[in-house]
């Protein structure tokens, strides 16, 4: 078990439609990441905050936003769901965001339909 | 550009056998970091090592062992004596000090070790 915690668990919706998904990080973490797995593009990376502040963006699509509250959890709002949205994603936290190892959550598997 | 190359898709091998897991990486950092993780069936990813561009020595845990060549760019991953419980995708990951410290996954090597 990392410390991480991710729900839910398993999410199933349908196309055009709205999800969030929602990530504990490990206590005494400041950094979240968020990373996307799917059969096609692999593992990669979207967003990563530090302390409630977005620190850096990869290939995370318009339609998907993020966000780190106070009490350092982290959401990921996806919208206007395709199909190809159907993946594992994944929370990962570090202490300090600065080549730390990340400790990754259980992920979240969506399914669009 | 940085990369991660994992050039096995998968490998299978029969109980007690030893393996070796290829990566080799590119960057134009002095200064990386580089990861193994373990992605059993049950689909989490697992922390295994974290190796810094300055410290070449081999490392050894049990019955995992990994070799970084700093000449050659690679970071191999060997399993000895492996066990049915060592099936799994295995991926290897960069990560830069520069910019972001955002990883740089390959595209995993599943190991099916059967019994």
């Amino acid at each position: 078990d990392s410390g991480v915690t991710q729900t839910p668990k398993h999410l199933i919706t349908a196309t055009g439609q709205r999800v969030t998904l929602r990530c504990s990080p490990r206590s005494g973490d400041l950094s979240v990441y968020w990373y996307q797995q799917s059969l096609d593009q692999g593992l990669q990376f979207l967003i990563q905050y530090y302390n409630g502040e977005e620190r850096a963006k990869g290939n995370i699509l318009e339609r998907f936003s993020a966000q780190q509250f106070p009490d350092l959890h982290s959401e990921l709002n996806l919208s206007s769901l395709e199909l190809g949205d159907s993946a594992l994603y994944f929370c990962a936290s570090s202490p300090s965001g600065r080549a730390d190892t990340q400790y990754f959550g259980p992920g979240t598997r969506l399914t669009v339909l | 550009a940085q990369k991660v190359t994992q050039a096995q898709t998968e490998i299978s091998v029969v109980e007690k056998e030893d393996v070796t897991l290829d990566c080799v990486y590119e960057t134009r950092d002095t200064t990386y970091y580089l990861f193994w993780y373990k992605q059993p069936p049950s689909g989490e990813l697992v922390f295994l090592i974290r190796r810094n561009s300055f410290d070449e020595q081999n490392e050894i845990s049990g019955r995992y062992s990994w070799n970084f060549q700093k000449s050659t760019s690679s970071f191999n991953f060997t399993i000895t004596a492996s066990q049915v419980v060592d099936s799994a995708v295995y991926f290897c990951a960069l990560s830069e000090t520069s910019g972001t410290y955002k990883y740089i996954f390959g595209t995993g090597t599943r190991l099916k070790v059967l019994a």
